[in-house]
């Protein structure tokens, strides 16, 4: 069973413009999730997914976006890239919306804005 | 509103010795509990969770973590260390107050260190 698969796996891009990530979960997961990583935050909670709505959002500016298709992938977009949002993207895939499923993560995108 | 502590950003151990790695959470309602590893460049590995079933949680690599509701900790540990278990830990509470939509909130990480 493949899991959850990302790309681009690494990507430099200038600030102001905009990026898009792409994340394809684990067959027949419906819920996704998106997680920044950085040295001096750690891991925080971006937005998760279902059933093509947002469900909820962690604390980010509005320029952090994201959508989910029908068939349960999902994209996230960063417009007006600032220095401060070079970091690892984690997709992280669920069965469903249970909070005591395993989320299972992929090896994440790389993000470095110059 | 929920929160992960996770004692020592560092901890080093001899290969062979006991690892302990410390995780105390903070949540209004009962939690979920995961501890996860990072390899360096990889995305996160679940190694086990704690779902109010059992209070102690067996995971894959011979790593297991007991919930002490009295003490709201879930602290890792594996009898004798690796030199492959050398990595990043994290530790992670999911309280399900938003029906699961409020994802997990992770602990800062314990980079886990193995003297030869």
């Amino acid at each position: 069973k493949a899991g959850v698969t990302q790309t681009p796996r690494y990507l430099i891009k200038t600030r102001g413009q905009q990026v898009t990530l792409s994340c394809s979960p684990i067959s027949g997961h419906r819920s996704v999730s998106w997680y920044q990583q950085t040295p001096g935050q750690g891991l925080q909670f971006l937005f998760e997914y279902f059933s093509e709505t947002q469900r909820n959002k962690g604390n980010f500016p509005g320029r952090f976006s994201g959508r989910q298709f029908s068939n349960s992938r999902s994209e996230m977009n960063v417009s007006t890239l600032e220095l401060g949002d070079s970091a690892l993207y984690l997709c992280a895939s669920s069965l469903d919306t249970f909070s005591g499923n395993t989320i299972y993560f992929g090896e994440g995108s790389w993000l470095t804005v110059v | 509103a929920q929160s992960v502590t996770q004692l020592g950003s560092h901890v080093s151990v001899s290969e062979g010795a006991l690892v302990l790695l410390r995780c105390n959470y903070s949540s209004s309602v009962p939690p979920y509990l995961f501890w996860y590893v990072q390899y360096p460049n990889q995305g996160l590995q679940l190694l086990l969770k704690y779902t109010s079933a059992a209070t102690l949680v067996k995971g894959i690599n011979g790593f297991e973590a007991e919930f002490k509701k009295s003490e709201t900790s879930f602290h890792l540990t594996k009898p004798s260390a690796h030199m492959s278990d050398a990595a990043e830990y994290f530790c992670a509470v999911s309280s399900g107050s938003g029906g699961g939509a409020d994802g997990l909130t992770f602990g800062k990480g314990t980079h886990l260190i193995i003297q030869p």
